[in-house]
């Protein structure tokens, strides 16, 4: 696509239910993320592909969170028994590369998907 | 902790100002730093991206410096217009391929 794709955009969920949220990269970028940006807060860091594979986990906030990229593109972020804490904008971003392959790293986001917590 | 820290949080200034926002960061050691914009209610739109060999990036009425030294960057806006009103964030990329924000700094442009 010409741009990266988040859905869905808006998502309000009782607590304790599960909910995905799914990015579709721009074509051909190989480097995906996902952030977390709470009202009023910075953007806060959950995870990184590089393909298929997660080489950092570490910005997930819990073992409730989990992601998983198939076949190089499209990526799920499924959230566990959701908590009120969890309501917050969920963005994804892609990038050609991995940054350090080419030192260039231009990050390009999707619209975000904003998660309600009842 | 590597951290980035906007000033100010907040701007407001008449049409038509030059104007600079601040963005400070504690890990010399970049590969990359980036000024985006964000407007309400959407995603982040890439301005300017500086690699870490360069000084500079220019586009437009916007100017991006880097000064890797001293842990700086600053955004130069020329000429504010009403339209440039949103939230502007720096970010780098660390060694570890890592990109960290910072909080932004929501500017006003008063008509």
């Amino acid at each position: 696509g010409a741009g990266v794709s988040q859905s869905p955009s808006n998502k309000v969920t009782e607590k304790g239910k599960d909910v995905e949220l799914r990015c579709d990269p721009i074509s051909g970028h190989t480097a995906l993320y996902w952030y977390r940006q709470s009202l009023g807060q910075g953007l806060e860091f959950l995870i990184y592909f590089q393909g298929n594979s997660a080489p950092d986990k570490s910005g997930l906030p819990s073992d409730r969170f989990s992601a998983e990229r198939t076949g190089g593109s499209v990526s799920t972020l499924t959230i566990q028994r959701t908590q009120q804490e969890d309501s917050a904008v969920y963005l994804c971003a892609s990038s050609l590369e991995a940054f350090r392959t080419l030192n260039t790293g231009e990050l390009f986001f999707g619209e975000g998907s904003r998660l309600t917590v009842l | 902790k590597q951290e980035v820290t906007q000033i100010p949080a907040a701007l407001s200034v008449p049409e038509g100002e030059n104007l600079v926002l601040n963005c400070s960061f504690t890990d010399s050691a970049i590969y990359n730093l980036q000024w985006f914009r964000q407007d309400p209610g959407k995603g982040l739109t890439s301005l300017l991206l500086i690699q870490s060999s360069q000084r500079e990036q220019t586009s437009g009425r916007l100017n991006a410096s880097l000064d890797k030294s001293s842990g700086r960057s600053t955004l130069y806006i020329a000429a504010s217009q009403p339209g440039d009103s949103a939230t502007y964030l720096c970010a780098f990329l660390n060694r570890d391929d890592k990109i960290i924000f910072g909080k932004g700094t929501r500017l006003h442009i008063l008509p």
